[in-house]
Parts: C-alpha cells; structure tokens; sequence
C-alpha cells in the first residue's frame, strides 16, 4: 500500500464550528506532514511530526490544533477558523524526517469556511 | 525562508512536442531538490529528488538534471503527451522542511 489516504475530500464549515482532518498511511513512514495551499501558490509547511513527536510548528495559528494519535494517522483539529484559512490541506509522508526523504501527498482536503 | 524560482509559469505545447523547465535554487547550504508532478485532482506525486552536483536522473520521457553551484535545475519531458498535463513544482531545503517553488503548469494538446 503506497497511499496516503486523506477524509474528508472537502469541508464546509463556519467560523464557530469545530471539525478534523483525517490522514492516514500504512507504508511504515515515521514522519508526517501538513500542508496548506491556496490557489495559485505553492504549498506551504504547517507541521511535522517525527516519530509521533511534533517536530516543526511554522507559527501556525493555534486554532489548527495537529494530533499524532500513532505512526499511522495524523489529524488537524480546527476550531474558530477564518474565512481566509479556506484552501486545500495536504498531507504527507516520509519514511524519515530530513529533506532527502521523497514525500508521499495525499489527495488533499478542500475546506471553505464561511 | 527560502526563495525557490520557477519558469515559465504556464507552458502550452503540442504533442510529440519536446519542452523544459527550470528551477532555481539557493545554493548555500544545499541539502536536496525534488521534483513532483501533480494532476489536477490528484496527489503531487514525487518524480525525483536529487543531492548531488552534476545529477542526472530519468524516468521514461521524463529526465532532470541538477547544478548545485549555480543553483538550478531542469526539468526536461520528450515527446510531450497529452497525459503529461500537469503543474510540475519543485522543492528545495531547510534541512527538515521542504520549501515549494510556484510551479510549471503544462498543458499538452492532441
């Protein structure tokens, strides 16, 4: 299985409502990922966790709240969003943190906050 | 944070046509650069990721070469097809965190 799975595939959700992002991969990768992207920019870096640990935290703003429940599933929680934090969510994988490590993408989660 | 260029921006081309496209890098302190390919509706997926000076890797039409002294790389794809259609983005260092250049977006028409 070489899949990273991501649920839901899109979201709608208002600025008070409180909902998670599923990401999950059974390749045996110690490291995971979240990404954000808005349209017609690249994606960029929210965390990373290594081995279950949050590794990297880019000063993301603590209503996206990451979790590592274990090696194989990642969630964002997210409470109180904003309308400019809609976009498309990716998750990632690697089999080691460190940039060498080619990153496995999940199909993304679009999200529209209201 | 890292400056990671891409050009073109947009590329239309034909079929059987031959294209390229560059990346452009920092090249202090450089750990690796990755190129991934990513469908419409799909995950980005990894065509390569490259750390030595002088790389040269190939998969099929598609082929990509690496200059870490002067900072760059090039994307090269062979007789384009229409299935090529994708926005290619590369990616480059900090050590633990990959930093994404804006991408080239292909089209390939019949």
């Amino acid at each position: 299985d070489t899949e990273v799975t991501q649920t839901p595939k899109h979201l709608v959700m208002g600025m008070t409502n409180k909902k998670s992002l599923k990401c999950e991969q059974h390749m045996g990768h110690r490291a995971m990922y979240w990404y954000k992207q808005k349209a017609k920019k690249p994606p960029e870096l929210m965390f990373v966790y290594s081995y279950e640990k949050l590794s990297i935290n880019e000063s993301v703003p603590s209503r996206f709240s990451p979790e590592c429940p274990n090696s194989s599933l990642l969630n964002l929680h997210l409470h109180a969003l904003q309308p400019e934090d809609s976009a498309l969510y990716l998750c990632a994988s690697s089999l080691l943190a460190g940039v060498p490590n080619e990153q496995f993408f999940g199909p993304g989660t679009r999200l529209t906050v209201l | 944070i890292l400056n990671v260029e891409q050009s073109p921006q947009s590329l239309h081309v034909q079929e059987g046509d031959s294209t390229n496209f560059t990346c452009s890098f920092p090249s202090s302190n450089f750990y690796a650069l990755h190129w991934y390919r990513w469908e419409t509706a799909k995950s980005p997926e990894a065509l390569f990721v490259m750390t030595l000076n002088g790389d040269e890797k190939k998969k099929g039409r598609i082929s990509a070469t690496l200059n870490t002294r002067e900072g760059y790389s090039y994307l090269y794809i062979k007789g384009s097809q229409p299935e090529d259609s994708a926005t290619y983005l590369c990616a480059s260092p900090g050590y633990s965190t990959l930093t994404f250049g804006k991408g080239t977006m292909l089209l390939v028409s019949p």
